[in-house]
């Protein structure tokens, strides 16, 4: 099993449609939760993170996370053309304030068409 | 959000030669510096963990004398491909921790290896 778990896609969803992105990891011990978005050819940059059950919103992005479950989700509302790019789920099973690594899932592709 | 950089961003080199790339955090002082390799359609896959004035944690399977990375400020870190070899062409990407934020790593745009 792996440890962070993504659908490759590529999901398409028409412009203005609310795009849904999910993630499952295996350690239940992890503390923090991250999406990156990833263009092609280009490094990830970070959309948000999340630690706690529950939502969390900025913008058109609401992270949602179940511990219980295991599963990290990303939701784009008012999706964009540019937000066509390849999202990763990232998780950090160490405390915070700690150098602890991320291990990535392999990223969802979205493609939002006009 | 805080700034990294890396350098090169784009380098070719023949088989059997030796490449630096450097990362360096630009506005504020990284006590961590991770590297990661990505090939193709696939996602990061973490090198290894650079602390400052420290040696770097390898990840395991990633040959530590092969893949030289030296931390020696708080800015900047390198990553030597020593011996390369066109199995070592890939997309190399540093991120950086500012040690007073727990949880965000930034990260470098990359720097895209062509060995041949």
């Amino acid at each position: 099993q792996k440890e962070v778990e993504q659908n490759s896609g590529p999901l398409s969803v028409p412009e203005g449609a609310i795009a849904s992105l999910n993630c499952t990891y295996s350690d239940r011990g992890s503390q923090s939760f991250f999406w990156y978005r990833q263009y092609s050819g280009k490094s990830p940059e970070l959309i948000m993170f999340i630690y706690s059950n529950g939502d969390k919103e900025d913008g058109r992005f609401t992270a949602q996370l179940n511990k219980a479950s295991q599963y990290v989700s990303l939701l784009i509302r008012d999706s964009q053309p540019s937000d066509s790019a390849t999202y990763l789920c990232a998780v950090n099973k160490g405390n915070t304030g700690t150098a602890s690594k991320l291990t990535f899932g392999t990223g969802t592709r979205l493609q939002v068409t006009l | 959000g805080a700034v990294v950089s890396q350098h090169p961003s784009r380098v070719i080199c023949k088989s059997g030669t030796s490449v630096k790339i450097e990362c360096r955090s630009l506005d504020f002082q990284a006590t961590t510096m991770f590297w990661y390799r990505q090939f193709p359609k696939k996602s990061l896959m973490l090198m290894a963990t650079s602390n400052e004035g420290s040696k770097a944690t390898y990840e395991q399977g990633v040959e530590k004398d092969k893949f030289l990375i030296n931390h020696a400020s708080l800015t900047l870190s390198t990553l030597t491909v020593t011996s390369a070899h066109p199995e070592d062409s890939s997309f190399y990407i540093c991120s950086a921790r500012d040690g007073l934020a727990s949880y965000e790593q930034y990260f470098g745009p990359g720097t895209r290896l062509t060995v041949t």
